[in-house]
């Protein structure tokens, strides 16, 4: 099955200044990487997702790059606000895994100001 | 679009009794329903996996007899956490998914609490 890591557990960065989140996964069948953001007490809210065949896909302040060599993708989180604030997860979804995905194990964001 | 409605948002029960949570997709048809449960600062754990009219699948470790999963319909899938125990606390989170190369909606999550 899918295995898929998460660096780092909690991040702190001054408001403005950009934040970068990393997962590896295991298996290179894989090809759906979403990124969530869950605030406390509420599920997960999806913030950017990518698919196999896009390197790089960008929504405002918000970008995820996929390396599928390496099997890793990234967050990245540019002139942070104190309302980002939240964990964050990343995800993998294998082909023919029954369509279900696998988490990472989160990132506790914290923007100070 | 893609809005996925979770009842109740919380529920306190006794030990031994039983507790229903639905998930509901508002705006869509959902193929698939994935129920998840997830302790705190932790992530989410894969319970079950339901389609619509089948038995659902089950993640090893959990107890079909005890979450009992239904998805009678493309919109509608129930979790009943049977006999529940303390232990069984926890925040239950559902995602449904329209179709295979789709996105996954979340619900809104249910806290249990069993005394």
């Amino acid at each position: 099955g899918e295995n898929v890591e998460q660096h780092p557990s909690t991040l702190s960065v001054q408001e403005g200044d950009s934040a970068v989140i990393k997962c590896t996964y295991s298996d290179s069948a894989s090809n759906y990487f979403p990124w969530y953001k869950q605030e406390l007490g509420k599920g997960p809210q999806l913030i950017i997702d990518i698919r196999s065949n896009v390197g790089e896909k960008k929504d405002q302040r918000i970008a995820v790059t996929l390396n599928k060599t390496a099997k890793h993708f990234s967050l990245h989180i540019t002139e942070t606000q104190p309302e980002d604030s939240a964990v964050y997860f990343c995800a993998a979804k294998l082909t023919g895994g029954g369509n279900k995905l696998t988490f990472g194990t989160g990132t506790q964001l914290k923007v100070e100001l | 679009g893609a809005v996925v409605s979770q009842h109740p948002s919380w529920v306190i029960c006794k030990s031994g009794t039983s507790v229903k949570i639905e998930c509901r997709s508002l705006d869509f048809q959902a193929t698939t329903m994935f129920w998840y449960r997830q302790f705190p600062k932790q992530s989410l754990m894969l319970m079950a996996t339901s389609n619509e009219g089948s038995k659902a699948t089950y993640e090893q470790g959990v107890e079909k007899d005890k979450f009992l999963i239904n998805h009678a319909s493309l919109t509608l899938s129930t979790l009943t956490v049977t006999s529940a125990h303390p232990e069984d606390s926890s925040f239950y989170i559902c995602s449904a998914t329209k179709e295979l190369n789709y996105g996954y909606t979340f619900g809104s999550g249910t806290r249990l609490t069993v005394v």
